[in-house]
């Protein structure tokens, strides 16, 4: 069975900095595309992030590109979201999802891991 | 970017009744749309992909039909636990976008 676990999510100051992780198991991890996606209070869902299963070409929103950075270990089954300059409006609830097919045919999703900027 | 638009926002429902969203992209997606139900506190499920096939164990009242600009989902008869709001994706191309969801609700 395919789990995803995120953890790092917090209370962080606007312009600090957080690392997001997010644990795969039960999947030939390097074999697939992985996302974030996120979720502010009460808000639908906005595409963060994307990478290849190897890592060597990423994708991201206007909203987080040159503030946000996404990477993977392969070798940990892990996805890492380095966000930077962090603004109130990206608070919300960040999930990493695993891509089926392509980049963004999404079937697993973990379970999210809030993040709040604020003062 | 694609827009990705939802009607209705909200609708109130009974348990046996069938319901019908419809979603739309700003340009064709081919068949490159997903569904996916949210309940309160949980992560998305995906139920639809590829506009018409159905995601594995996902049950068969749920069904998806559309290609290029305009899609729909169905439920064929509405079940307690089927209360939640619902989204389409187009994973045609980036950045992925979502629609705004439609919140089913109980009559």
């Amino acid at each position: 069975e395919v789990q995803l676990l995120e953890s790092g999510g917090g209370l962080v100051q606007p312009g600090g900095s957080l690392r997001l992780s997010c644990a795969a198991s039960g999947v030939t991890f390097n074999s697939y595309a992985m996302s974030w996606v996120r979720q502010a209070p009460g808000k639908g869902l906005e595409w963060v992030s994307a990478i290849s299963g190897s890592g060597d070409s990423t994708h991201y929103a206007d909203s987080v590109k040159g503030r946000f950075t996404i990477s993977r270990d392969n070798s940990k089954n892990t996805l890492y979201l380095q966000m930077n300059s962090l603004r109130a409006e990206d608070t919300a609830v960040y999930y990493c999802v695993k891509a089926q097919r392509g980049w963004y045919r999404f079937d697993y999703w973990g379970q999210g891991t809030l993040v709040t900027v604020s003062s | 970017d694609i827009q990705m638009t939802q009607s209705p926002s909200s609708l109130s429902a009974s348990v046996g009744d069938r319901v019908t969203i419809t979603c739309r992209a700003s340009q064709s997606i081919s068949s490159y749309l997903n569904w996916y139900q949210q309940k309160p506190g949980k992560a998305p499920k995906v139920l639809i992909y590829a506009a018409s096939s159905l995601q594995s164990g996902v049950p068969s009242r749920f069904s998806g039909s559309g290609s290029g600009t305009d899609f729909t989902l169905t439920i064929s008869s509405l079940q307690p636990e089927d209360f939640a709001t619902y989204y389409c994706q187009q994973s045609y191309s980036t950045p992925a976008t979502f629609g705004p969801g439609t919140k089913v609700d109980i009559k």
